[in-house]
């Protein structure tokens, strides 16, 4: 597709179990972004990859956290032993990887820990 | 660190006229990019408008333009002829050179009234 594309659109799950979350950039940018935005409020940074290297994971809020990328293509944010406080859309962007090119968003992630 | 504060957490207009969302912002660079991005219910966070820094000229898009006052470090969003479609929520977002990432506003919930 023409977009970013994120899998899946909704999830619910049980509170300790694992979560993955995929991210399909635009295909030829070379920066790749996560982003939460927990109910009202703004998007919080969490992770950002040039190609498949990671040179700002400042935003994962624990180390329950990580992401991968491989292919400089499909990226996956994981989070374990999910809590409740988890809960929140998960936004992916992708961009042509300099400063100040805009970031093409996902439809997101909607995460709900019971 | 950057900040962006959107002070208006909610506005609504009547279908037709002209409103004006307001953004500020901290920082201590120079060459730096701002942005409007609108997300509607659908969620997908849409890019509206963007300026850069060194250019003293306001961005405009159709219906929005911007009203960028670098010396008060303000970054106002024009939407003209506002239509129904425009409902959203608006974020403001700052991004530099060596940030690699948006730094968002809270948002303006902007509703568009028949």
């Amino acid at each position: 597709g023409a977009g970013v594309s994120q899998s899946p659109s909704n999830k619910v799950t049980e509170k300790g179990k694992d979560v993955e979350l995929r991210c399909d950039p635009i295909s030829g940018h070379t920066a790749l972004y996560w982003y939460r935005q927990s109910l009202g409020q703004g998007l919080e940074f969490l992770i950002y990859f040039q190609g498949n290297s990671a040179p700002d994971k400042s935003g994962l809020p624990s180390d329950r956290f990580s992401a991968e990328r491989t292919g400089g293509s499909v990226s996956t944010l994981t989070i374990q032993r999910t809590q409740q406080e988890d809960s929140a859309v998960y936004l992916c962007a992708s961009s042509l990887g300099t400063t100040g090119q805009p970031q093409h968003f996902g439809d997101g992630t909607r995460l709900s820990i019971l | 660190a950057q900040t962006v504060t959107q002070s208006q957490p909610e506005m609504s207009v009547q279908e037709a006229e002209t409103v004006t969302l307001s953004c500020t912002y901290d920082t201590s660079e120079n060459n730096y990019y701002l942005f409007w991005y609108k997300q509607p219910p659908s969620r997908q966070m849409i890019l509206v408008i963007r300026q850069e820094a060194y250019k003293q000229q306001n961005a405009t898009e159709n219906r929005f333009s911007v009203n960028f006052q670098k010396a008060a470090k303000s970054f106002s969003l024009k939407i003209s002829d506002s239509q129904l479609g425009d409902t959203a929520m608006y974020f403001c977002a700052f991004d530099s050179f060596g940030n690699e990432k948006l730094t968002f506003g809270t948002g303006t919930r902007l509703t568009i009234i028949p």
